[in-house]
């Protein structure tokens, strides 16, 4: 049971350059969140989707575009990385009805030199 | 907007005591998260509390929410090592349907012999 899945654990970009962070649940749930954490900060919700086609933006949205062309996938993309958006990012899913628990994939580590 | 607050922030307790975190809420919400993320790994959830007066437990962990007082408490009872981790709140705001969760900064909790 693989739960939500994120790739890759870790990645050094180059300021300016672009990248897309993956994202895959197998748990059909409708719901699915980006998060960023940064010391002292907890999480900030980035962008979230609540169903296929459908997505909006977080506290932090500046940076970053998704889209969610399918049930189980929702990729996050830097378009042009800032030092500013190194941090541990996190991918998240849950049924999408209110007062359901999220599952957490394992993170992405992320340095913008 | 909502916004969530933690206290402590950081917390160093011997094992064998008690203790409690507590977290704070601007908005009127009846759905209230909390979660556990050991050092480097993902977050997992722990209780999920959806109603004025709601209490959970899970071995030496007792979750509550005073949606009046817009304060949930983890309390720790008699601590071990096994609970050093980071504890965070998050907060639904009151929709029909799930939406943007706001979570607290954490509280970084060790528990030394």
């Amino acid at each position: 049971n693989a739960g939500v899945t994120q790739t890759p654990k870790f990645q050094v970009l180059k300021t300016g350059q672009s990248m897309t962070l993956q994202c895959a649940q197998d748990m059909n749930h409708e719901y699915m969140s980006w998060y960023r954490q940064d010391p002292g900060m907890g999480l900030r919700l980035i962008h979230y989707s609540v169903g296929a086609g459908i997505t909006d933006q977080g506290e932090v949205p500046n940076g970053y575009n998704v889209s969610r062309s399918t049930t189980e996938d929702f990729p996050l993309r830097l378009l042009s990385a800032a030092p500013s958006q190194t941090s541990v990012y996190f991918c998240a899913s849950n049924r999408g009805t209110a007062g359901s628990e999220a599952f957490f994939g394992q993170g992405t580590r992320l340095t913008v030199v | 907007e909502l916004k969530v607050e933690q206290n402590p922030l950081f917390l160093s307790m011997q094992e064998g005591k008690n203790y409690t975190i507590y977290c704070n809420y601007s908005t009127t919400s009846d759905r209230l998260y909390w979660y556990r993320q050991d050092p480097g790994k993902s977050l997992e959830s722990l209780f999920v509390l959806l109603s004025n007066g709601a209490v959970k437990q899970e071995g030496r962990l007792m979750a509550s929410l005073d949606t009046k007082a817009r304060l949930s408490t983890l309390h720790i009872t008699a601590a071990v090592h096994d609970l050093s981790a980071t504890y965070f709140c998050a907060v639904e705001p009151m929709k029909t349907s799930y939406d943007k969760v706001i979570f607290g900064p954490g509280t970084s909790l060790s528990v030394i012999p």
